[in-house]
């Protein structure tokens, strides 16, 4: 059975400094999306990771893959209080159609 | 820009109702799919479809049934909603093919009393 963690669960940091999420995954997968979800609205797709040793990057944020560890990350560098919003990383099931979701990671930018 | 709707943002219903939740995409999406999602659980999986009329169970499928008569519309019915049925409901499309993201429609707060 695929099981996707993330952490850290809650994460509180201070403007313009720099944090990494974590996404760990239990079998084998041939894809991985980060999302970001606002409060009180719906998920939005950040980045679509295929390979190993993927690298996506948007602004201030950056997310890689490495499928022999069964990792992902994403890195925030100079955190400003836009960020702030509930992260979740999202894994394919191989052979499915199915996606499997981390719990989410809800990060605050504090000013 | 790619639109998926969800036909109510609230829905407050008694126990024991029969309740249809709808959503519709307009991109010609093959796959669509029905989540919900609780504080601490994430996004959970209760059914997907890739075709019309086509449809597998997800991981929590127990207390709901879908419905994809034509291509851009999929219902999650609960046929006899009960409270820990409460929950926000997501539904989402895509492309099929690992390289295409979802796309979410902004969620359906139920509430069951």
């Amino acid at each position: 059975e695929l099981k996707v963690e993330q952490n850290p669960l809650f994460l509180s940091m201070q403007e313009g400094k720099n944090y990494t999420i974590y996404c760990n995954y239990s079998t084998t997968s041939d894809r991985l999306y980060w999302y970001r979800q606002d409060p009180g609205k719906s998920l939005e797709s950040l980045f679509v990771l295929l390979s190993n040793g993927a690298v996506k990057q948007e602004g201030r944020l950056m997310a890689s893959l490495d499928t022999k560890a069964r990792l992902s990350t994403l890195h925030i560098t100079a955190a400003v209080h836009d960020l702030s919003a509930t992260y979740f990383c999202a894994v394919g099931v191989s052979g499915t159609y199915k996606y499997i979701f981390g719990t989410g990671t809800r990060l605050k930018v504090l000013a | 820009d790619v639109k998926v709707t969800q036909s109510s943002r609230y829905l407050v219903k008694r126990t024991g109702e029969k309740v249809f939740l709808e959503c519709v995409q307009d991109m010609d999406h093959e796959n669509m799919f029905w989540y919900r999602q609780d504080p601490g659980l994430g996004l959970r999986l209760i059914y997907f479809s890739y075709d019309v009329k086509m449809k597998e169970k997800g991981d929590i499928p127990e207390g709901y049934s879908v419905s994809r008569e034509k291509k851009e519309r999929f219902s999650l019915i609960l046929e006899s909603a009960s409270t820990n049925q409460t929950s926000m409901y997501l539904c989402a499309s895509s492309y099929p093919g690992p390289g295409y993201e979802q796309y979410f429609g902004p969620g359906t707060r139920l509430t069951v009393t």
